[in-house]
């Protein structure tokens, strides 16, 4: 079966320090990845998605970058992280081309900007 | 992607029917109608999907109306672990896709 991770779950940074959050996808091939962010009592906004290694498309200009170095690994980075930067980041994980039934969540990962 | 129009929360009483409405007036043809769930500190839960027709799974109920401008998610028997935030979002579901949630509507479910 296939099951998605992801780390940290909770971060503690300064602002202007760096940041990286994995994500890994286990029992699938090729699959679509996504990274989203919820700010505090907001609704989910998509960041980046990625359709294969080394391709990935930003859905809004922003502090953070992301990388697919491996067909199922994808990263979420910055080099200096801003107090906007707080919030509850998930990755996620869709069977790529065809019919889309489920996007499937990691588990998050809480991070505190100070 | 078409937009989705949701009330930002309902109430319930533990064991009744959760009845909670979605406008997609502006839903193409080949768009899915999605619903996820959100209960508080963790990732979005798959619920049920649907084109035109309306679907049941052991979740919940989808009723879609005939000109698909709007739709209904069903709980049939709440329970206060149902209380979370549920989101409607439409897709053209093949292809890439791309989910965008929006702020959904925040289902209590009271004793």
């Amino acid at each position: 079966s296939q099951t998605i991770h992801q780390w940290p779950a909770t971060l503690v940074q300064p602002v202007g320090s760096p940041l990286s959050l994995e994500c890994t996808v286990e029992g699938t091939s090729n699959p679509n990845l996504y990274w989203y962010r919820q700010a505090a009592g907001r609704g989910l906004q998509l960041l980046f998605y990625s359709i294969g290694i080394d391709q990935i498309s930003s859905e809004v200009p922003q502090n953070l970058s992301a990388s697919r170095p491996q067909d199922r690994q994808f990263i979420l980075s910055s080099k200096k992280l801003l107090l906007s930067d707080s919030g509850f980041y998930l990755c996620a994980w869709a069977p790529s081309g065809g019919y889309l039934g489920e996007l499937f969540f990691g588990e998050g990962s809480r991070l505190t900007v100070l | 992607d078409a937009k989705t129009t949701q009330p930002p929360s309902m109430d319930c009483a533990e064991g009744r029917a959760a009845n909670l409405p979605c406008n997609h007036s502006t839903i193409s043809g080949n768009e899915y109608v999605y619903w996820y769930r959100q209960i508080h500190s963790q990732g979005p839960q798959y619920i049920i999907h649907g084109l035109k027709n309306n679907e049941t799974n052991e979740m919940a109920s989808l009723i879609i109306t005939e000109d698909r401008k709007s739709s209904t998610l069903i709980l049939p028997h709440a329970t206060l672990r149902d209380t979370a935030v549920y989101y409607c979002i439409v897709s053209t579901g093949t292809g890439f896709q791309k989910l965008v949630f929006g702020t959904g509507t925040r289902l209590l479910v009271s004793p």
